[in-house]
């Protein structure tokens, strides 16, 4: 029940294109879903978070949708560039201070 | 300002022998996580320390496992006894408080041979 599920396991897109991964849980005591993304060598930096009582969210090129009754959430990138390549991972907050984390998307966008 | 910092970078020990990680969180947080990261189990949750408050070790594998944060600041990870299924990278994050956005370090890569 505190798990995160995250798909795709990898993804490939042209630049330009708008990928999209998806998250889905179960614990209905997650109250704060951020995103990370993670170059290779670095530690997880956080790209844009949302709480359950907001269906969207953007910040530059990066959107969250969320939808609270099928517990799933996705973020979607538009005009994604090589430079977006990297790995993504969604999370959910738990009793306040434990990230549970899903197992990652690593994304690769072709010039 | 300086982000989280740890070290050391890398770290390569013997089986059996006890290594410490070390954590300087970003200045004034208050809130302080330790995390692993390793190709079977992704990023996972280990220890979390919360002002004065006694910190959450639900997420310890073992208890060759422990941390401890010192004056309220910098804080260190042993592992004692280490075993090979302990390769990893540990991750230190921080807050400036209980559910505000945590800060990772570019965390400390441990190989035991």
């Amino acid at each position: 029940q505190q798990q995160v599920k995250q798909s795709p396991q990898s993804l490939i897109v042209q630049k330009g294109g708008i990928p999209i991964i998806n998250c889905a849980y179960e614990n209905t005591a997650f109250d704060y879903f951020p995103w990370y993304q993670q170059f290779p060598g670095k530690g997880p930096a956080l790209l844009i978070a949302i709480r359950p009582d907001v269906s969207e969210k953007k910040e530059g090129r990066f959107t969250i949708s969320f939808n609270k009754s099928a517990k799933q959430f996705s973020l979607h990138i538009m005009d994604s560039q090589p430079g977006d390549s990297a790995t993504y991972f969604c999370a959910a907050l738990y009793q306040g201070g434990k990230l549970i984390f899903g197992q990652g998307t690593e994304l690769s966008v072709k010039p | 300002g300086a982000g989280v910092s740890q070290s050391p970078s890398n770290k390569v020990t013997e089986k059996g022998k006890d290594v410490e990680l070390r954590c300087d969180p970003i200045s004034g947080h208050t809130a302080l996580y330790w995390y692993r990261q390793s190709l079977g189990q992704g990023l996972e949750f280990l220890i979390y320390f919360q002002g004065n408050s006694a910190p959450d070790k639900s997420g310890l594998p073992s208890d060759r496992f422990s941390a401890e944060r010192t004056g309220g600041s910098v804080s260190t990870l042993t592992i004692q006894r280490t075993q090979q299924e302990d390769s990893a990278v540990y991750l230190c994050a921080s807050s400036s408080r209980a559910y505000n956005e945590q800060f990772f370090g570019p965390g400390t890569r441990l190989t035991v041979l």
